[in-house]
Order: C-alpha cells, then sequence, then structure tokens
C-alpha cells in the first residue's frame, strides 16, 4: 500500500510569513494527525482528526495555526504568521483503527516523511 | 494527562551485544497500548513493537522484545545483537483506547550503534 504522503518537504520562510503544509493519508485511514516535531524532542500533537471532524486540537496554537480536512481524506496545516519557534519538522501521520492481534499486520500509527520548516 | 517518560537522552552499545532503552508512563487508563517506534537519521518514523496492556505476555519482533510491568508503569525495548542500522532516535509512545486513539510520545533516547 501506498504511504502517508506529505508536501513540501522543506521551506524556507522569513517570520511573518505564511506556510501550508499538505498531507494524504493512507487510504481507508479514518485518523488523521499532525504533530510538531522541534529538534532533539518527540513529536507533539497539534491536531487530530476523525474523518473531517476533529478529536483533539488542544495544544494547536489557534491564534496562527490552523488545519482542515474537509473531504475526510487530505488535510493541510497552516501557519499565519510564521514565528521563530515554529522551525521543526511537521509530521503527519494516519490509523486505521486497525484490530490489535499477530494477524492484523498493519501498523496502527503510520507516519509521512515529514515537512521541515525553518524560520528566519 | 498522560505522560511518556524516556530518562535516557543517549545511549550507545557496540556491534552484536545488547541494549536496554527504559521508558515509563503514567496515566489512570486501564485500555491502552504501548509502542517502540524508531525514527533513523533523515528518515521516517517506523514502528518497532507494540504492546497490548490487558496482555501479560511482553511482546517480541526478532531481535527486539519488550519489558512490560503494568503495576510500574514500565515498558522497556530490549535490542539484542544489536546493528548499525540500530542507530536511531526511539520513542516510546502510548495509546489510550476509550476514544479517539490519542498517541503521547515521550522524548526520544538517541541510540548510536559502534562498529
Amino acid at each position: 500500500e501506498a504511504g502517508v504522503a506529505q508536501s513540501p518537504r522543506y521551506k524556507i520562510i522569513e517570520k511573518r510569513q505564511s506556510v501550508a503544509f499538505w498531507c494524504n493519508p493512507i487510504s481507508g485511514h479514518a485518523t488523521l494527525y499532525w504533530y510538531q516535531q522541534i529538534l532533539g524532542q518527540g513529536p507533539k500533537l497539534l491536531i487530530q482528526f476523525q474523518n473531517n471532524g476533529v478529536v483533539d486540537d488542544s495544544q494547536l496554537p489557534k491564534d496562527r495555526f490552523s488545519a482542515e480536512r474537509l473531504k475526510g481524506v487530505d488535510s493541510t496545516l497552516k501557519i499565519q504568521p510564521a514565528k521563530l519557534e515554529d522551525s521543526a519538522v511537521y509530521l503527519c501521520a494516519s490509523s486505521s483503527l486497525a484490530l490489535f492481534g499477530r494477524n492484523s499486520g498493519a501498523n496502527v500509527l503510520t507516519f509521512g516523511a515529514g515537512s521541515r520548516l525553518t524560520v528566519l | 494527562a498522560q505522560t511518556v517518560t524516556q530518562s535516557q537522552p543517549e545511549m550507545s552499545v557496540q556491534e552484536a551485544e545488547t541494549v536496554t532503552l527504559s521508558c515509563t508512563y503514567d496515566t489512570s487508563e486501564s485500555n491502552y497500548y504501548l509502542f517502540w517506534y524508531k525514527q533513523p537519521p533523515s528518515r521516517q518514523m517506523i514502528l518497532v513493537i507494540r504492546q497490548e496492556a490487558y496482555k501479560q505476555q511482553n511482546a517480541t519482533e526478532n531481535r527486539f522484545s519488550v519489558n512490560f510491568q503494568k503495576a510500574a508503569k514500565s515498558f522497556s525495548l530490549k535490542i539484542s545483537d544489536s546493528q548499525l542500522g540500530d542507530t536511531a532516535m526511539y520513542f516510546c509512545a502510548f495509546m489510550k483506547r476509550n476514544t479517539g486513539n490519542q498517541f503521547y510520545f515521550g522524548t526520544g533516547t538517541s541510540l548510536t550503534v559502534i562498529p
């Protein structure tokens, strides 16, 4: 199966500019996650979607970050205006709520390659 | 809130030796899962191993095994016969299953396998 697709892979912007990241999850995966990973740290959940509804956005800085998943498939994450501290890798992941067990076969949470943002 | 703690920021191991990475977590949930994910340098995060909390038997995947101590809320990863390709960041993760399948990650352990 195709993996989680993300673009762009790299983006460099000046502070106060805007940027958008795109994610296409694995086909059929109902749950989509956006994580922020600052260098040397673990992923921090920004927002979680179940189909096109928001499950958790408690750590999303809503004054500058927004995300949508209009048709329950692709998702975009936008930052406007960007700050220096937004420099990070933005990871998209998806999950199928697959049953566990020896024969389930699939990863529960599958990550994309990430989008690396540098804010100057 | 759930927290995941990895107290070893960096570790190293000689090739072919065994290494254990530590993870503790704090939760009031009874229905949850635990994971170890691997993130090689400049590459994407992949699942190493997973454990259902209701199972007492420790999960194993080839050279990777866990020591799951539910009462102590401890979930360590043992890598046997370490290989150069095991060099990576390792993240312990917790997922609660009541609603939403929300994942929480630790801060990671950077493992270097020395030839």
